[in-house]
């Protein structure tokens, strides 16, 4: 079952503008985290957030939280051209000792130039 | 530092034939797991492990079987390869048993199932 759920699917604009991510999701998690996957490749982990943290910047990302809305949002700042991928939340659950990662489906981003 | 390491990157089966994809990591973690991505779909897990000899099935683990002899790693063997196999898998590791850790992912594998 895809417990995160991501909009927009897709997202175009220009290089040196913002661009938002939302993740919104359904049952209770012990931490959210997004990753980054370019074309043909893995994924490569950018932020972690705590369920009991509101807000978290890394460079250029910010990530807020809102546990009473079971919600997220990534924001890109000052978008570049090396951006251009697809995002992905994954929220995390500890489920008999072990953290289980159920990631949405996914946003993808286009900076153009 | 490799990371990561998953082989092949491209397979192509028959249906029916069986096949081992493999994963291996040389940051000494507990934690592994196999996921596969299909379009619009995201990533669903397949099977994890949380140690050498302990595995347990993930959200879409029929026609897979794992094992984990070592810490390294954490082949994936698919029984008897069906069309709807067709997909591009992911291994990853963590630390510990995950909790409050990121995930690295391998390169991934394309494997199709004709």
């Amino acid at each position: 079952s895809q417990q995160g759920e991501e909009d927009p699917q897709a997202l175009s604009i220009q290089e040196g503008e913002n661009a938002t991510m939302n993740c919104s999701y359904k049952t209770s998690i012990n931490n959210l985290q997004w990753y980054r996957q370019n074309s043909g490749r893995g994924l490569v982990h950018l932020i972690l957030i705590r369920s009991n943290e509101r807000e978290k910047h890394s460079g250029r990302l910010r990530v807020t939280l809102d546990t009473s809305k079971k919600s997220s949002s990534l924001l890109i700042t000052a978008s570049r051209a090396a951006d251009t991928a697809s995002y992905f939340c994954a929220t995390a659950r500890l489920i008999q000792g072990a953290q289980k990662l159920v990631f949405g489906q996914g946003t993808r981003l286009t900076i153009n130039p | 530092n490799a990371g990561v390491t998953q082989t092949p990157k491209f397979q192509v089966l028959k249906t029916g034939q069986s096949m081992t994809l493999q994963c291996a990591q040389d940051m000494n973690h507990e934690y592994m797991s196999w996921y596969r991505q299909d379009p619009g779909m995201g990533l669903r897990l397949i099977h994890y492990s949380v140690g050498a000899g302990i595995t347990d099935q993930g959200e879409v683990p029929n026609g897979y079987n794992v094992s984990r002899s070592t810490t390294e790693d954490f082949p994936l063997r698919l029984l008897s390869a069906a069309p709807s196999q067709t997909s591009v898998y992911f291994c990853a590791s963590s630390w510990g048993t995950g909790l409050n850790t990121e995930a690295f992912f391998g390169q991934g594998t394309r494997l199709t199932v004709v």
